[in-house]
C-alpha cells in the first residue's frame, strides 16, 4: 500500500535557522514519483518539486534543497536561513507508476503536512 | 489571469441542497482531478479525468459526481450536501510528458454545510 508519512505536524523556528521537514514514503513499485507543494496561509496549493525514483541526485533551489534517500524511503526538504515568508502548511507526496511508459498513474498520495512557522 | 480557477472561491449551504464546483483550466491539460482537503488529514482524491470522456472515481467519491464537459472544465457535484461534506475544496491538472506528470492546483473553494 501507498503511503506517506509527515511525522511532525507543527514546527516552529525563529528566522534565520534551518529547518528540515521530514517525509517517509511507502511503496511497492519500483518506479514512483515524489512531490513537495507549499501551502501559505492564503489557501492555494503550490508545486515546489517533483523527484522521480531513478533519480536520486539531491537538488538545491535557492534556499530550498531537497535529500532523497531510496534506502531509507525519505525525501526530506531544508530550508535554509528561514524567512516569515516560508510559514506555510508544507505537503510531502507520492505518485506510483503505471503502463507501458510508466507515466504517473495520476493519484497523488498526499502526507499529512507539517505547519511551519517562522517567527521574525 | 491564472491558469487553474474554480469558482465559486467561497460557499455556504444548507444540508440537502445541491451544489456545484467548477473548475476551469487554460493550460491545455488533458487530466483533472478534485481533492478535498479536511484539517490535519492532507488532501484526498475524490474523482479524476484523463481525458473527456474518460471519468475515475478516488479514494472518497461517495456522494459525489462530476462532469467533464470540456478538455478545460471539470465540475464537481454534491447532490445533497451534508455537514461532513465541509471543507477545502482543490482542482488540480497535469498532463503526462515524457512519462512524467505534475500536478498543478487551483486556488480552492471552501464550502460550509450547514
Amino acid at each position: 500500500a501507498q503511503k506517506v508519512t509527515q511525522a511532525q505536524t507543527e514546527i516552529s523556528v525563529v528566522e534565520k535557522e534551518d529547518v528540515t521537514l521530514d517525509c517517509v514514503y511507502e511503496t511497492r513499485d519500483t518506479t514512483y514519483y515524489l512531490f513537495w507543494y507549499k501551502q501559505p496561509p492564503s489557501g492555494e496549493l503550490v508545486f515546489l518539486i517533483r523527484r522521480n525514483s531513478f533519480d536520486e541526485q539531491n537538488e538545491i533551489s535557492g534556499r530550498y534543497s531537497w535529500n532523497f534517500q531510496k534506502s531509507t524511503s525519505s525525501f526530506n526538504f531544508t530550508i535554509t536561513a528561514s524567512q516569515v515568508v516560508d510559514s506555510a502548511v508544507y505537503f510531502c507526496a507520492l505518485s506510483e507508476a503505471v503502463g507501458y511508459y510508466g507515466g504517473s498513474q495520476g493519484n497523488l498520495i498526499f502526507g499529512k503536512g507539517t505547519k511551519l512557522s517562522v517567527k521574525p | 489571469d491564472a491558469d487553474v480557477t474554480q469558482t465559486p472561491r467561497n460557499r455556504i449551504t444548507k444540508t440537502g441542497k445541491r451544489i456545484m464546483l467548477e473548475c476551469s483550466q487554460t493550460k491545455g491539460h488533458d487530466r483533472m482531478y478534485w481533492y478535498r482537503q479536511d484539517p490535519g488529514l492532507g488532501l484526498r482524491l475524490i474523482y479524476y479525468s484523463f481525458d473527456v470522456k474518460d471519468i475515475n472515481k478516488g479514494e472518497i467519491s461517495d456522494g459525489y459526481s462530476v462532469s467533464r464537459q470540456a478538455q478545460a472544465k471539470f465540475s464537481l457535484s454534491l447532490e445533497s450536501a451534508i455537514p461532513n461534506q465541509t471543507a477545502l475544496y482543490f482542482c488540480a491538472t497535469s498532463d503526462l510528458t515524457a512519462g512524467q506528470e505534475t500536478q498543478y492546483f487551483g486556488p480552492g473553494t471552501r464550502l460550509l454545510v450547514l
